[in-house]
């Protein structure tokens, strides 16, 4: 079965800087999109960044330009996001979902929280 | 940019028919997708491409898309449907656009 499994979140200072981890199973990871999407708590979906199935193909949303960096590795069935000179408003749960077409989301992993504070 | 817009809330009493609208600029030329979230857990695709239901969604969920509105529609409504539900398009200039989400309530 389809498994997302995200980790890295964590309390960090504004400013600060830290790497989520999507850990991806029962699918062959490197057929697939895959994306990042926020959730502040109270509030709705804010979709972050989309990778293509190689790596060649990266957006950002214009929240997060500049400031965080997608990334894949298909021999490890993996999806990373490096979030750099964070702030208070990214604070949010992270969730990692696959795209099977673009803009469709059919799996979600079931999130990792980051914690943006002094 | 393009902005989906959601009742932030629908009542239903059980047994009868939820209809949830996502309103956008001709969002009937864009296909649409619904999620569902309950509480403290992470969004399920409910309806993909307007109207179609992935395997294990109830029948009794179903979606439409024309115009201006796309509609999510709950029938027979069980307590078990109470949920948030956003949705969701995929726009050219905007990228991922999600609608800010409506809470279901059973009464």
């Amino acid at each position: 079965q389809v498994q997302l499994v995200e980790s890295g979140g964590g309390l960090v200072k504004p400013g600060g800087s830290l790497r989520l981890s999507c850990a991806a199973s029962g699918f062959t990871f490197s057929d697939y999109y895959m994306s990042w999407i926020r959730q502040a708590p109270g509030k709705g979906l804010e979709w972050v960044s989309y990778i293509s199935s190689s790596g060649s193909t990266i957006y950002y949303a214009d929240s997060v330009k500049g400031r965080f960096t997608i990334s894949r590795d298909n021999a490890k069935n993996s999806l990373y996001l490096q979030m750099n000179s964070l702030r208070a408003e990214d604070t949010a749960v992270y969730y990692c979902a696959r795209e099977p077409t673009r803009g469709e989301f059919d799996y979600w992993g079931q999130g990792t929280l980051v914690t943006v504070s002094s | 940019s393009y902005v989906l817009t959601q009742p932030p809330s629908v009542s239903v009493a059980p047994g009868k028919t939820a209809r949830i609208t996502c309103g956008g600029n001709n969002i009937g030329s864009k296909s649409v997708h619904w999620y569902q979230q309950k509480p403290g857990q992470a969004p399920v695709l409910v309806i993909y491409y307007d109207s179609d239901r992935p395997s294990g969604i109830p029948e009794r969920f179903s979606g439409s898309n024309s115009g201006n509105t796309a509609t999510l529609t709950i029938s027979r409504v069980e307590a078990g449907d109470e949920a948030d539900y956003y949705c969701q398009v995929w726009d050219s200039s905007s990228d991922v656009v999600f609608g800010g989400g409506t809470k279901l309530t059973v009464l």
